[in-house]
């Protein structure tokens, strides 16, 4: 099955900061999502992206579905912004999606 | 708005219970999942459905059990409790036609202890 890589793993930023998260993935994808599962446990989604480049405020992702990855770019950090980044990828129909470990990010105020 | 509810955000229950949570989503979405989330191995599926009365088991069936009678419904079921289904359990959905067809809406999470 599709193999998942997020990197880095952890991640501390200084409130003001930019960041990118980086999410491989072992074979071609129909379907690639970005989540942010915030300190509750709630998985939000910020970008559903199996090809091209979004933008929503201060995040952006892009997905070169050729060469099998997606960035999702954060700016201007804020607190706000802690929590564990998922990428969710699947390519039979949606139904077996495959998520990354996840990118833990704390931003220091 | 995709508005996916779950019954509860807490559950303590006791081992041998049978334990229902309940997922509705308000969006007419065909698909509709159940992972469960633990520290170190991520969200994993336990089942889905992609209809009304259809079921497909995911990776960690083994234990559970599903019921889908309607199209917004769809409920996990625990037949008798163990310690190791303490988990965090995550319901999501998501349509199967059109150009964002397959982009899943989870809910808030069941925290579900099982003593």
């Amino acid at each position: 099955g599709i193999q998942v890589e997020q990197s880095p793993p952890d991640l501390i930023l200084q409130e003001g900061a930019n960041s990118t998260l980086r999410c491989n993935f072992s074979d071609s994808v129909n379907n690639l999502q970005w989540f942010h599962q915030n300190p509750w446990g709630q998985l939000i989604n910020l970008f559903y992206i199996p090809s091209g480049t979004k933008q929503n405020g201060r995040l952006s992702a892009t997905t070169v579905a050729t060469e099998r990855y997606s960035l999702l770019y954060i700016s201007s950090s804020q607190t706000t912004d802690s929590g564990v980044y998922f990428c969710a990828v699947s390519n039979t129909g949606g139904f077996k999606t495959i998520f990354g470990a996840g990118t833990r990010l704390f931003v220091k105020a | 708005d995709v508005k996916v509810t779950q019954s509860s955000r807490y559950l303590v229950k006791r081992t041998g219970e049978k334990v229902f949570l309940e997922c509705v989503q308000d969006m007419d979405h065909e698909n509709m999942f159940w992972y469960r989330q633990d520290p170190g191995l991520g969200l994993r599926l336990i089942y889905f459905s992609y209809d009304v009365k259809m079921k497909e088991k995911g990776d960690i069936p083994e234990g559970y059990s599903v019921s889908r009678e309607k199209k917004e419904r769809f409920s996990l079921i625990l037949e008798s409790a163990s310690t190791n289904q303490t988990s965090m359990y995550l319901c999501a959905s998501s349509k199967r036609t059109g150009w964002d067809r397959n982009e899943q809406f989870f809910g808030p999470g069941t925290r579900l202890t099982v003593l």
